[in-house]
């Protein structure tokens, strides 16, 4: 049963352009929501997260964008640059500080 | 701030022997650690959640007595694969909780093992 679910497994963006991630999630007692970012053979680094009072975090170049009554959340990156070829994991916590990761997706920024 | 260290990156080991992997916090108290699994191209699998001084909590499937985790201080967690067989090659991730934001984990670079 995966509760979190990043549907799209890869996406190609061209540099400069937005890249847009996708996560649903079907647990509506989820309440705290993150983005990590994943290179090969390295552990995850946190990017941004949002707590499920807002629907919107913007750091620099990352946005996340919360939609509670869809259970969708989604990463913007503006503008998409090669480094940010990896692949993003979102997470969902409910409660027990528990993360419950997605299945992720693989960005590749083309220059 | 907020750094994590895992040690060995790598190990390779011959099937039967154990290996332990150590999972530092460098410049805050974890009070809660996190051991994860991750196949090829697979999502993130917690294994088992650590308290400093407490018994450890494994998730569903994972067995406690091939997986031994200690977390004997704040800053230091570690997990022994005992007994090591070739389907216990993988990637295995550690991350801490107890910063400024606890809502946050932040991870360690991983482990890559091999059994032969």
């Amino acid at each position: 049963d995966q509760q979190v679910k990043q549907n799209s497994p890869s996406l190609s963006v061209q540099e400069g352009r937005i890249s847009i991630l996708n996560c649903d999630y079907t647990n509506s007692m989820f309440d705290y929501f993150l983005w990590y970012k994943k290179y090969p053979a390295e552990g995850p680094t946190f990017l941004i997260s949002i707590s499920s009072i807002k629907d919107k975090n913007e750091d620099g170049r990352f946005t996340v964008f919360l939609n509670k009554s869809a259970k969708h959340l989604s990463l913007h990156i503006v503008p998409s640059q090669p480094g940010d070829s990896a692949v993003y994991f979102c997470a969902a916590i409910s409660g027990t500080y528990k993360y419950i990761f997605g299945t992720g997706t693989r960005l590749k920024v083309l220059a | 701030g907020a750094v994590v260290s895992q040690h060995p990156s790598r190990v390779i080991c011959k099937s039967g022997t154990s290996v332990k992997i150590e999972c530092r916090s460098l410049d805050f108290q974890a009070t809660t650690m996190f051991w994860y699994r991750q196949f090829p191209k697979k999502s993130l699998m917690l294994m088992a959640t650590s308290n400093e001084g407490s018994k450890a909590t494994y998730e569903q499937g994972v067995e406690k007595d091939k997986f031994l985790i200690n977390h004997a201080s704040l800053t230091l967690s570690t997990l022994t694969v005992t007994s090591a067989h070739p389907e216990d090659s993988s990637f295995y991730i550690c991350s801490a909780r107890g910063g400024a934001a606890e809502e946050t984990q932040y991870f360690g670079p991983g482990t890559r093992l091999l059994v032969l």
